[in-house]
């Protein structure tokens, strides 16, 4: 099914371990998000792709660091995980004009940081 | 900046009953709004999207919201709830810089048989 994949569905990293969050759509969107869900909070925003070849901030950027490879995918990377990145990371991607207009989530990583 | 307020964080409403969650917006612009629904350990599900065309939105399993502009809000209702229904509730409205989503805290919506 078309969609957004995202790998790996769970992980635990123990303290100053790093590792990449993959995330892949084949919907040829131009725009991907990457967001974490902790309890109370909503969905963050953590980076964003406008398009190929551009990356952006969102609101919570510190201690991440994104990768727009191609159209297709878009990783996001923990140098030094933090019990503080404890979460759930969703990828996103989005058509922005025409009668497809919206967003896809991916199933989400379940992160845990011990 | 584009930012949405869920006035509730719980509501809890008897099967059969109506559901009424509550969200306001604040957009320099026209908005973008949608409600997506997330059951428990499951992902986003879109109920529905306002994108300025008719005020009242009809969404998936029985759900509308109506964009008000004069009240800042877009409120989510259903005539009668459902035991499945029991899920977290966001309302989000997109940035303009980005155009990524700005999601409010969430509403966790109680269904009592």
């Amino acid at each position: 099914n078309a969609g957004v994949t995202q790998t790996p569905k769970f992980q635990v990293l123990k303290t100053g371990q790093s590792m990449t969050l993959q995330c892949a759509q084949d919907m040829n969107h131009n725009s991907m998000y990457w967001y974490r869900q902790d309890p109370g909070m909503g969905l963050r925003l953590i980076y964003y792709s406008a398009s190929e070849g551009t990356t952006d901030k969102g609101e919570v950027p510190n201690g991440y660091n994104v990768s727009r490879l191609n159209k297709r995918e878009f990783s996001l990377r923990l140098e030094s995980a933090a019990p503080s990145q404890t979460s759930v990371y969703f990828c996103a991607s989005s058509e922005l004009t025409g009668p497809n207009y919206g967003y896809t989530f991916g199933s989400g990583t379940r992160l845990t940081v011990v | 900046a584009q930012s949405v307020t869920q006035l509730d964080s719980h509501v809890s409403v008897s099967e059969g009953t109506p559901v009424l969650l509550r969200c306001n917006y604040s957009s320099s612009y026209s908005p973008s709004l949608f409600w997506y629904v997330q059951h428990p350990n499951k992902g986003l599900q879109l109920l529905l999207k306002y994108t300025s065309a008719a005020t009242l939105v009809k969404g998936i399993n029985g759900f509308e919201a109506e964009f008000k502009k004069s009240e800042t809000s877009f409120h989510l209702t259903k005539p009668s709830a459902h035991m499945s229904d029991a899920a977290e509730y966001f309302c989000v409205v997109r940035r303009n810089s980005g155009y990524a989503l700005n999601f409010g805290k969430g509403t966790s919506l109680l269904v009592t048989p």
